[in-house]
């Protein structure tokens, strides 16, 4: 069965303190593997795609990585305003999207 | 360019009663899909559609049925409300529904 795991749940950083979010992932057939950025209560902001084993993608603080396993993204030097969840998503042979339940991240002044 | 537009934006609902949501996608997008998204949760897929035609449906009852028209926008119905249905509704869309998702604001649906 398709799924999506993220870890960890929550995530708190001092400004300027990098780190990662993981996502791991189990799909028949994978078509791609996508990044989204969620604030409280609004939909879903898109971030990235991520198709095969060694893309990368950047934008601005942040750079989204794959292996044929899971999928990484990085945060450099994060600031308070890249507080939000993060969730990954994951589509298969089967076309449907398998989200994940996202990490909380909290950026600390 | 408008990006994808839901309406309502808040709903309150009784159990037993019927709900429509509505999803425009953004402009030359011909997939649709719906998502229920309850608190501290990632989206769970309810429905795709593709050219005014069902592609997927996911693991929910069959009090939940959607549509897509002419004009690629489409509409949610849940039928029989039960107080587990209350959840944020989300509409995407797609160029082809395989690659990236554009999402709307979403719907907050409450059922007291």
């Amino acid at each position: 069965e398709d799924q999506v795991t993220q870890s960890p749940e929550a995530l708190r950083l001092q400004e300027g303190e990098s780190s990662s979010l993981n996502c791991s992932y189990t799909v028949s057939g994978l078509r791609g593997l996508f990044w989204y950025r969620q604030d409280p209560g609004k939909g879903p902001e898109f971030l990235f795609t991520l198709y095969s084993a060694g893309e990368e993608k950047e934008k601005e603080r942040l750079k989204a990585t794959l292996t044929k396993k899971e999928s990484f993204l990085h945060i450099t030097a994060p600031k308070p305003e890249d507080s939000a969840t993060y969730l990954c998503a994951v589509v298969g042979t089967g076309n449907q999207f398998y989200f994940g339940t996202g990490t909380s991240l909290t950026v600390i002044p | 360019d408008a990006g994808v537009t839901q309406s309502p934006t808040h709903l309150i609902k009784t159990r037993g009663q019927h709900v429509t949501l509505r999803c425009s996608p953004i402009s030359g997008h011909k997939s649709v899909s719906w998502y229920q998204q309850v608190l501290g949760q990632g989206p769970q897929f309810i429905f795709q559609y593709y050219e005014k035609e069902e592609r997927g449906r996911g693991n929910f009852p069959d009090r939940f049925s959607a549509r897509q028209f002419p004009n690629y926008s489409s509409e949610l119905n849940v039928n029989a409300l039960l107080l587990g249905d209350s959840a944020l509704y989300l509409c995407a869309s797609s160029w082809t529904g395989y690659n990236e998702q554009f999402f709307g604001p979403g719907t907050r649906l409450t059922v007291l």
